[in-house]
């Protein structure tokens, strides 16, 4: 299973809402990533998990909460969010140590 | 600051036309990676290059490795509407970096 797989496809949240995004991969990968991706732009690393600890903050704002509540699964907490978070968000895994990511097919976000 | 320079930032081709995509920086990558997304999907790996001076092929795709290792290029052959996308490269230097991608548009 070469598969990471992100639910849901579409979300649609007002700025008052909690909601949370899901990804899990079966691959056996020991590090896991958040990234968010603006329209023909590269995607940006918040955070990453290597063995379910997070290793990397990129001084995301605290509305945005992670979570890897084990090897395969990724949740990504969100609250209060801004008009500006609206993104594609992507989740990827990786060998640990290895620099080669398997992407999942994201998340579709619009916050009104 | 390290930095992955690609070029073209776009580019719209006929069908069948051949081009090719640059990326460049001033480290040293132990390995680079070239992905392809297309419109509301993730980036899908399509290959990576480790030696300096390696090429390798995918069907109508080739992929070169610099031989100092700072440079990778990737070359399609008879452009065909399906390879519509953005392509990315990334590499490490001890941090994963990407490149600012490539939007390419083939028209049929």
């Amino acid at each position: 299973d070469t598969e990471v797989t992100q639910t849901p496809k579409h979300l649609v949240m007002g700025m008052t809402n909690k909601k949370s995004l899901k990804c899990e991969q079966h691959m056996g990968h020991r590090a896991m990533y958040w990234y968010k991706q603006k329209a023909k732009k590269p995607p940006e690393l918040m955070f990453v998990y290597s063995y379910e600890k997070l290793s990397i903050n990129e001084s995301v704002p605290s509305r945005f909460s992670p979570e890897c509540p084990n090897s395969s699964l990724l949740n990504l907490h969100l609250h209060a969010l801004q008009p500006e978070d609206s993104a594609l968000y992507l989740c990827a895994s990786s060998p640990l140590g290895g620099w080669e990511q398997y992407f999942g097919p994201g998340t579709r976000l619009t916050v009104t | 600051t390290q930095l992955l320079e690609q070029s073209p930032q776009f580019l719209s081709i006929q069908e069948g036309e051949n081009l090719t995509v640059y990326c460049n920086s001033s480290s040293v990558f132990s390995s680079l990676q070239w992905y392809r997304q297309e419109p509301g999907e993730g980036p899908v790996l399509l290959v990576t290059v480790v030696t300096g001076g390696e090429v390798k092929k995918l069907k109508r795709l080739t992929f070169q490795f610099g031989d100092a290792r700072k440079d990778s290029s990737l070359h399609i052959t008879a452009a065909q509407p399906g390879d519509t996308g953005l392509y990315l490269c990334s590499g490490n230097t001890g941090k994963l970096i990407f490149g600012q991608g490539t939007t390419l548009q083939v028209k049929p």
